[in-house]
């Protein structure tokens, strides 16, 4: 099957610096790629849907300036929270979009947590 | 437009006693449905998808869920629970037409008791 690794794992920072969290398909291309935030015992939260080679799509809420999301390729994706402040703690995963058969599937990486002290 | 109500917070069962984890939908198009499981600090794992085909979808781990139309329900079932199937549970609709948009159930926390 579809294989979405994320990297790293887990990270500490510093409050006001800025991060950068990186997604890949290992085995498929994909054009779409979308980040999730989860807090703690809650759901997960759509943050933005990532095209290749053209500009994020931001949900309501969510601050385009503060999550800087890069799709330069078929198979990577970043996310990075600049001036991080430590409500921006979270547990952060990634999926993307691949065509299996006639339709699209979507595949899910392991997590990023992030703590900002 | 698209939501999901997963109908329990918590869920309590003993080991060996059967698992109903509750969702119902609401979709503007013909949805797919999903249940993923989600162990403490891990990804997602999926556990079964409906796409319009069979209404009763068999998963890994032996668990199975229904698609009920008329009464928008995608009910997450296991005949005998196992110590290992202590989790969080995620229903999730997606719309087969539109932009490809996954909403996420708030999710079921899933105990097994000894």
């Amino acid at each position: 099957g579809a294989v979405v690794s994320q990297h790293p794992s887990r990270v500490i920072c510093k409050s006001g610096t800025s991060v950068k969290i990186e997604c890949r398909s290992l085995d498929f291309q994909a054009t779409t790629m979308f980040w999730y935030r989860q807090f703690p015992k809650q759901s997960l939260m759509l943050m933005a849907t990532s095209n290749e080679g053209s500009k994020a799509t931001y949900e309501q809420g969510v601050e385009k300036d503060k999550f800087l999301i890069n799709h330069a390729s078929l198979t990577l994706s970043t996310l990075t929270v600049t001036s991080a402040h430590p409500e921006d703690s979270s547990f952060y995963i990634c999926s993307a979009r691949a065509l299996q058969g006639n339709s699209y599937e979507q595949y899910f990486g392991p997590g990023t947590r992030l703590t900002v002290t | 437009a698209q939501s999901v109500t997963q109908l329990d917070s918590h869920v309590s069962v003993s080991e060996g006693t059967p698992v109903l984890l509750r969702c119902n939908y609401s979709s503007s198009y013909s949805p797919s449905l999903f249940w993923y499981v989600q162990h403490p600090n891990k990804g997602l794992q999926l556990l079964l998808k409906y796409t319009s085909a069979a209404t009763l979808v068999k998963g890994i781990n032996g668990f199975e869920a229904e698609f009920k139309k008329s009464e928008t329900s995608f009910h997450l079932t296991k005949p005998s629970a196992h110590m290992s199937d202590a989790a969080e549970y995620f229903c999730v609709v997606r719309a087969n037409t539109g932009g490809f948009k996954t909403i996420f159930g708030a999710g079921t926390r899933l105990f097994v008791k000894a």
